[in-house]
């Protein structure tokens, strides 16, 4: 079945440094690929997405490429902030007998300063 | 547009009792969807709705009912809580399929069977 895998973290990070969350996936065929985000104490919130291979999403200095022959959408950002700290979800949609979208388990990031 | 909001933020429930979880949308949406979110497994669909007076089942379907009389509410029953409900329940909604476009999420339901 259609599935999400990723880091679960938790991620602790010094502000500037690098970011990447990897997440990989399984479907059959070509699912939209979804990165959202949580804040403390608030509702996800779309961060990117991309609809087919190849694809880059990008957002508030976030970005993620649609690799199919990888089955990845590892998110990546160049400078982080701790303003940045929160769970990040990598999520899919595949049409299959319903309407659904399939969240990974989520990869909680803190950026101290 | 207040978006999607949820009530109450938070709730203690002793095992055998009933509520409801309130959710409403004031975006017009078609789409609306509960969902559960419990540590290190990710988001999993209660219900969904596609429309006023059409619901269907998600994942994790059992002790919960919903309806969907208007576009705008989507509210979840819980029949007979059990400690295994215990969880954040986040409501979401969408203007249309949930693949196509993106979803807004309530600020959550944090629920404590007792």
């Amino acid at each position: 079945g259609n599935s999400v895998t990723q880091m679960e973290g938790p991620v602790t990070l010094s502000e500037e440094a690098f970011l990447t969350i990897n997440c990989t996936y399984t479907a059959t065929g070509y699912p939209s690929l979804f990165w959202y985000v949580q804040y403390p104490g608030e509702g996800l919130q779309l961060l990117l997405k991309a609809t087919k291979a190849d694809d880059k999403g990008s957002n508030k200095g976030f970005e993620a490429t649609y690799r199919k022959e990888t089955t990845s959408f590892h998110l990546e950002k160049g400078s982080v902030q701790v303003s940045d700290s929160a769970v990040y979800f990598c999520a899919l949609y595949r049409k299959t007998s319903y309407d659904k979208v399939i969240f990974g388990p989520g990869t909680s990031l803190s950026v101290i300063p | 547009n207040a978006g999607v909001t949820q009530t109450p933020k938070f709730q203690v429930l002793k095992t055998g009792q009933s509520m409801t979880l309130q959710c409403a949308q004031d975006m017009n949406h078609e789409y609306m969807s509960w969902y559960r979110q419990d540590p290190g497994m990710g988001l999993r669909l209660i219900h969904y709705s596609v429309g006023a007076g059409i619901t269907d089942q998600g994942e994790v379907p059992n002790g919960y009912n919903v309806s969907r009389s208007t576009t705008e509410d989507f509210p979840l029953r819980l029949l007979s809580a059990a400690p295994s409900q215990t969880s954040v329940y986040f409501c979401a909604s969408s203007y249309g399929g949930t693949g196509s476009y993106e979803q807004y999420f309530g600020p959550g339901t944090r629920l404590t069977v007792t």
